[in-house]
């Protein structure tokens, strides 16, 4: 069965600091896609990027980072210098094939204030 | 607007009514979802619909709950004798694609709140 755990509910950290966020997850398949979204206090939940498991190579966008290690099922996700408008909910999520990829499973999410 | 319309954006209602939640997908998307979000949670899936056909609705609570997607493009959830319990926020996404191996674009979703 599918599952994604976010242990952290939430995180709070100082404008500037550098902040992590954890995403473990449990597929039987041996292809699926996570991925991570943001959800800002508008409510509308935002993609941020999609990983397949074939690729293992971590990823870098500005100050968003994604470090993917399969051994231990993990995806998480890292905030460089972290700034006020990064204040969100931050879901990851997985998608495998054995449904035929087309339902998405979400974690519970966690909540990052980032403090001016 | 571009994005993923849903209407109502507040349904305020009592125990025991029915009511519908509409959304409008990305023009050209053949992909339809409907999440709910309660407080706290992540989106958990409903129903998916690839075209007119619901492909999963293995999500679906009960049988209170049931959507449509008649031509392919809007979608209608329906949920008949409302309890305290489906107050939640019900999201809808599309995608263009025939499997999930992309984005989904979510709509800002529909609070809805039983009495």
């Amino acid at each position: 069965a599918q599952k994604v755990t976010q242990a952290q509910t939430e995180i709070s950290v100082v404008e500037k600091e550098d902040v992590t966020l954890d995403c473990v997850y449990e597929t039987r398949d041996t292809t699926y896609y996570l991925f991570w979204y943001k959800q800002p206090p508008s409510g509308e939940l935002v993609f941020l990027i999609r990983r397949n498991s074939f690729d293992e190579q971590n990823e870098i966008s500005g100050r968003y980072s994604w470090n993917f290690q399969k051994s231990t099922s993990s995806f998480n996700f890292t905030i460089t210098a972290s700034q006020v408008v990064d204040s969100a909910v931050y879901f990851c999520a997985l998608s495998d094939t054995s449904t035929g990829g087309f339902k998405t499973i979400f974690g519970a999410g966690t909540r990052l204030f980032v403090k001016a | 607007g571009a994005g993923v319309s849903q209407t109502p954006s507040n349904k305020v209602t009592e125990k025991g009514k029915y009511v519908e939640l509409r959304c409008d997908p990305i023009s050209g998307h053949t992909a339809l979802y409907w999440y709910r979000q309660s407080l706290g949670q992540g989106p958990e899936f409903l129903i998916y619909f690839q075209g007119t056909g619901a492909a999963d609705d293995s999500g679906l609570p009960n049988d209170r709950f049931f959507a449509v997607r008649p031509e392919g493009s809007v979608s209608t959830l329906k949920i008949q004798r409302t309890e305290r319990g489906d107050s939640a926020v019900y999201l809808c996404a599309s995608s263009p694609g025939t499997t999930n191996t992309g984005e989904l674009f979510f709509g800002e979703g529909s609070r809805l709140t039983v009495l």
